[in-house]
């Protein structure tokens, strides 16, 4: 099987820094996607974490330690439009390639 | 490029009846999903196809859920009977092959069973 853990929440207020982190156990891991979801909205998807390191795109980045089974996406300069839930889901293969979302991290922004 | 669309976006019954969600993918992309997302969780995979064959449905309730994707494009998921705990929203998503991870979510399907 397989297990991911989010924080359920995390607050900030606009202009901050907020970092959502991330674990997991499994087998078959290729990597470490992560999608934003607004209040009755779809998942989007925002970044994906194959090798270890720290991947940036604007002001939204995503880091992953492969060792340490643990990744984390940062959120920089937060807006109240960045108010969604956060979800991990770890890419892997147990004879297929599939993607297993967490339970997600609500984010609220504040003025 | 045309997003994943999906139908209807609401829908409610009554325990024991049948309910149908559609979807159409993004052209060109051979790899459709059917997720289950219950309020304040994480999708769910219940069936992953690849083209018109099934990869995945371990998770897929089978003595009440069923899914096809004839000729490798549109997707039906069909619930029949419906139980109150099937209430939640119904997402299909699609991808490339070549890229699972990063998958492109239709709108989703909001079922309500009473």
């Amino acid at each position: 099987g397989q297990s991911l853990e989010q924080p359920s929440e995390v607050t900030a207020v606009e202009g901050a820094i907020v970092q959502i982190n991330c674990t997991y156990q499994t087998s078959g891991f290729y990597g470490l996607s992560w999608y934003q979801q607004h209040d009755g909205g779809a998942p989007t998807f925002l970044s994906y974490n194959a090798l270890d390191g720290l991947e940036e795109t604007g002001r939204f980045s995503s880091f992953l330690s492969r060792s340490d089974s643990y990744g984390y996406l940062l959120l920089q300069e937060l807006q109240m439009k960045d108010s969604a839930s956060y979800f991990c889901a770890v890419f892997m293969n147990t004879g297929f390639q599939k993607l297993v979302f967490g339970t997600g991290t609500r984010l609220l922004v504040s003025p | 490029e045309a997003g994943v669309a999906q139908s209807p976006r609401y829908k409610i019954i009554e325990k024991r009846q049948s309910v149908a969600f559609w979807c159409n993918p993004i052209s060109g992309h051979a790899t459709l999903y059917w997720y289950q997302q219950i309020l304040g969780q994480g999708p769910k995979l219940l069936i992953q196809f690849q083209n018109n064959g099934v990869v995945d449905d371990s998770q897929l309730p089978k003595d009440r859920f069923s899914a096809e994707r004839l000729k490798g494009v549109d997707s039906t998921l069909k619930i029949q009977p419906a139980k109150l705990e099937d209430s939640a929203v119904y997402l299909c998503a699609s991808s490339f092959p070549s890229g699972p991870y990063e998958q492109y979510f239709g709108p989703g399907t909001r079922l309500t069973v009473t």
